[in-house]
C-alpha cells in the first residue's frame, strides 16, 4: 500500500505558485520523498526528491518538515502545461522501486 | 535526466495472440527495471521487478506465466503479454534504475505503451 496521503485535486491560477501537500507519517529514516508527475497518456516525469533537507531544482522546490512526516511540492510559477497528476512517493533510493498512490490532480487555470 | 525508451508506443492485437513490449535505457546501465500497468483513471500499479541476469520478481496477484519478463542486458528489458485478452488492455509503463550517469538515486520512466486487445 502507498505510504502517502495527498488531496485528490487542486486548482491553481496560471502564474501563481502551486503548493501541493503530502503526508507521509510512517516514513522511515532511510526513505526519501520523491515527486513525479504524469501528464495524460504519458509516462511519469521525475520532478524532485529529498531526504530531510529542503531541495530546489529548475522545476520545483521541495519543503520537508523537520519531523519528516509531511512535505510540500512548490511550483513557483504554474503554467497551463503544469496541469497533471502529481504523485508523492516514499521509498528507498537504492532500488528505484516506487509504489504509487492516487496522487493529486492539479488543474492550472488561465 | 536519464532517458528510458519504450517500444511500441501503442499496439492493437487480436485476442489470443502475444505482444512484446521493449524497454531500453539509452544513456545508462539499468541493473533493475520495473513494469507497471495503469487502467483508465487509476494510478500506476507495480507488476514486477526485472533484474538483469536473473528471474523477475512479481507482485502479488500478477501471473508470471502470462506476463513474461526478460532482462538479458543492462539496457533492455522486455515484457511479453501472452495469450492476450481484452481485459489485458491497459497502459504499460516501464522504469529503470541503475548505476552511473545521473540515475543513481531516482527511477526514470518510459513513455508507456498503450495495448488494446480486440
Amino acid at each position: 500500500d502507498a505510504k502517502t496521503t495527498q488531496p485528490p485535486s487542486m486548482d491553481c491560477a496560471e502564474g501563481r505558485a502551486a503548493n501541493l501537500p503530502c503526508n507521509h507519517s510512517t516514513i522511515s529514516g532511510n526513505e526519501y520523498v520523491y515527486w513525479y508527475r504524469q501528464i495524460h497518456s504519458q509516462g511519469p516525469q521525475y520532478i524532485i526528491h529529498g531526504l530531510k533537507n529542503n531541495e530546489t531544482n529548475e522545476m520545483a522546490s521541495l519543503i520537508i518538515t523537520e519531523d519528516r512526516k509531511s512535505s510540500t511540492l512548490i511550483l513557483p510559477h504554474a503554467t497551463l502545461r503544469d496541469t497533471a497528476v502529481y504523485y508523492c512517493i516514499v521509498g528507498s533510493s537504492n532500488t528505484g522501486k516506487l509504489i504509487f498512490g492516487q496522487g493529486t490532480t492539479l488543474q492550472v487555470k488561465p | 535526466g536519464a532517458v528510458v525508451s519504450q517500444h511500441p508506443s501503442w499496439v492493437i492485437c487480436k485476442s489470443g495472440t502475444s505482444v512484446k513490449i521493449e524497454c531500453r535505457s539509452l544513456d545508462f546501465q539499468a541493473t533493475t527495471m520495473f513494469w507497471y500497468r495503469q487502467f483508465p483513471k487509476q494510478s500506476l500499479m507495480l507488476m514486477a521487478t526485472s533484474n538483469e541476469g536473473s528471474k523477475a520478481t512479481y507482485e502479488q496477484g500478477v501471473e508470471k506465466d502470462k506476463f513474461l519478463i526478460n532482462h538479458a542486458s543492462l539496457t533492455l528489458s522486455t515484457l511479453t503479454v501472452t495469450s492476450a485478452h481484452p481485459e489485458d488492455s491497459s497502459f504499460y509503463i516501464c522504469s529503470a534504475a541503475g548505476t552511473g550517469g545521473n540515475s543513481d538515486t531516482e527511477a526514470f520512466f518510459g513513455q508507456g505503451t498503450r495495448l488494446t486487445v480486440v
